[in-house]
């Protein structure tokens, strides 16, 4: 059974704190991870695909980095606005397996 | 094509009736998910279909579940005889499985079973 873990599971910040979450993988058989957004009542928005170690991928004021040897990935956001509220799902990817996904960081930020 | 949908949005159901949800994917999208989630927990693989064949099914989906997409498009999850333990939400999602696609989800179906 795969295991994909995210910390920490929930996050609550002031508006313009600069704030940083944690998805663990397996580190062998790698293919693909994924980061989604998912805001209450709407479907889960993907934010990024990363593939190879030391990506390093950018949206805006979220960014997001990886490191396959060791199984992590780092999501980033600057300047955390109300907006950003959302619970932030990752999901890793095998070579032929489906989306395992983690339980998610959900992140608050007050105004 | 406005992407995902899924028909009801929230279902309130008697424990031990029958239940039935319905994912219409993304149109040009060959493979077709379905996860189910519960409170605090991320989405669980339930099942996925490379057009209409179903090509794997996890150990979660009891044989009360089961779930068909006939000509390939669109998917149906049925649930019988449901159980309190089935309130969640059951999101489907799709994906074209030409490169390094990410999967699009729909809204979901929340299910509560009293």
């Amino acid at each position: 059974i795969l295991n994909v873990e995210q910390s920490p599971q929930s996050l609550h910040v002031q508006e313009g704190d600069s704030t940083n979450f944690t998805c663990s993988f397996p580190s062998s058989n790698f293919y693909a991870l994924h980061w989604y957004r998912w805001e209450t009542a709407k479907s889960p928005e993907a934010l990024f695909v990363m593939t190879l170690n030391g990506d390093e991928k950018k949206k805006g004021r979220i960014s997001a980095t990886l490191n396959t040897k060791e199984g992590y990935s780092y999501l980033y956001i600057k300047g955390s606005q109300p907006e950003d509220s959302a619970t932030y799902l990752c999901a890793f990817r095998g070579y032929g397996q489906n989306f395992v996904f983690g339980p998610g960081t959900r992140l608050s930020v007050l105004p | 094509d406005t992407g995902v949908s899924q028909d009801p949005r929230h279902k309130i159901t008697k424990r031990g009736q029958n239940v039935t949800f319905r994912c219409d994917p993304i149109s040009e999208h060959n493979r077709l998910y379905w996860y189910r989630q519960t409170l605090g927990q991320g989405p669980e693989f339930l099942t996925y279909f490379q057009n209409e064949a179903q090509l794997e099914k996890s150990r979660l989906l009891s044989d009360r579940f089961s779930a068909e997409r006939p000509k390939g498009s669109f998917s149906t999850l049925e649930i019988q005889r449901t159980e309190q333990g089935d309130s969640a939400m059951y999101l489907c999602a799709s994906s074209n499985e030409q490169g390094l696609t990410e999967a699009f989800f729909g809204q979901g179906t929340r299910l509560t079973v009293v």
